[in-house]
């Protein structure tokens, strides 16, 4: 069985700064996929950033980046440019390969200052 | 492109009632999958169904089904209510099964009294 460990249950950001939300995973697959969602009030989950396993570049989508370290089994998330809109729960998941279920980490309620 | 619809948004129930929570996928996607969120417990995988047929199913009892239309709309059903059941029942759709992109709709809030 697949765990999602986030370990940080909250963290808070000053406006324009970068942020590190850190994720730790445990699985014997080999193929896999992880993702961040962000979870606003309005309680619409949302991906952030996507990561293929099999991929050794890390992904990025704008102000968002990760860092996958396999064999260390983490998937950390970078915020950069920090926003009052980012404020949010996030949660990191994973889903193995041809498999539509995704396991959840707890989250981490992330708060941006103005 | 609509969205993920789900329907109702609020829900209030009395222990021992049952419910039928719904949800519409987007226009072309043959998966739908079903979490249970709560404080406590996190989110929790439900099930899965992708062309009508339950593909997983998550740790959960026997009063937690669900099912898919040919139209690829699903309705899970929780029957017996348990105060315990009482969460945020979010759906997701997504094109095809295994590592496509899941879009969640936003939720169906149960509370049991």
């Amino acid at each position: 069985a697949q765990t999602v460990t986030q370990s940080q249950p909250e963290m808070s950001v000053q406006e324009a700064e970068t942020v590190t939300l850190s994720c730790t995973y445990d699985t014997s697959e080999n193929n896999y996929y992880l993702f961040w969602y962000k979870q606003p009030p309005s309680r619409q989950m949302i991906l952030v950033i996507r990561q293929e396993a099999y991929k050794q570049q890390n992904a990025t989508e704008n102000r968002f980046s990760v860092n996958f370290q396999k064999a260390a089994k983490s998937f950390s998330l970078k915020i950069s440019d920090s926003q009052l809109g980012d404020t949010a729960m996030y949660f990191c998941a994973f889903m193995k390969q041809a498999n539509s279920k995704l396991t959840f980490g707890k989250g981490i309620t992330l708060s941006v200052r103005p | 492109k609509a969205g993920v619809t789900q329907t109702p948004r609020y829900l209030i129930k009395t222990r021992g009632q049952q419910v039928t929570l719904s949800c519409s996928p987007i226009s072309g996607h043959r998966s739908v999958s079903w979490y249970q969120q709560t404080p406590g417990q996190g989110l929790q995988f439900l099930f899965e169904y992708f062309s009508e047929t339950q593909r997983n199913k998550g740790n959960f009892p026997g009063r937690f089904s669900g099912r898919q239309f040919s139209n690829s709309r699903s309705e899970m059903n929780v029957s017996t209510l348990e105060l315990g059941d009482s969460a945020l029942y979010l759906c997701a759709s997504s094109l095809d099964t295994g590592g496509t992109e899941a879009f969640f709709g936003q939720g169906t809030r149960l509370t049991v009294v």
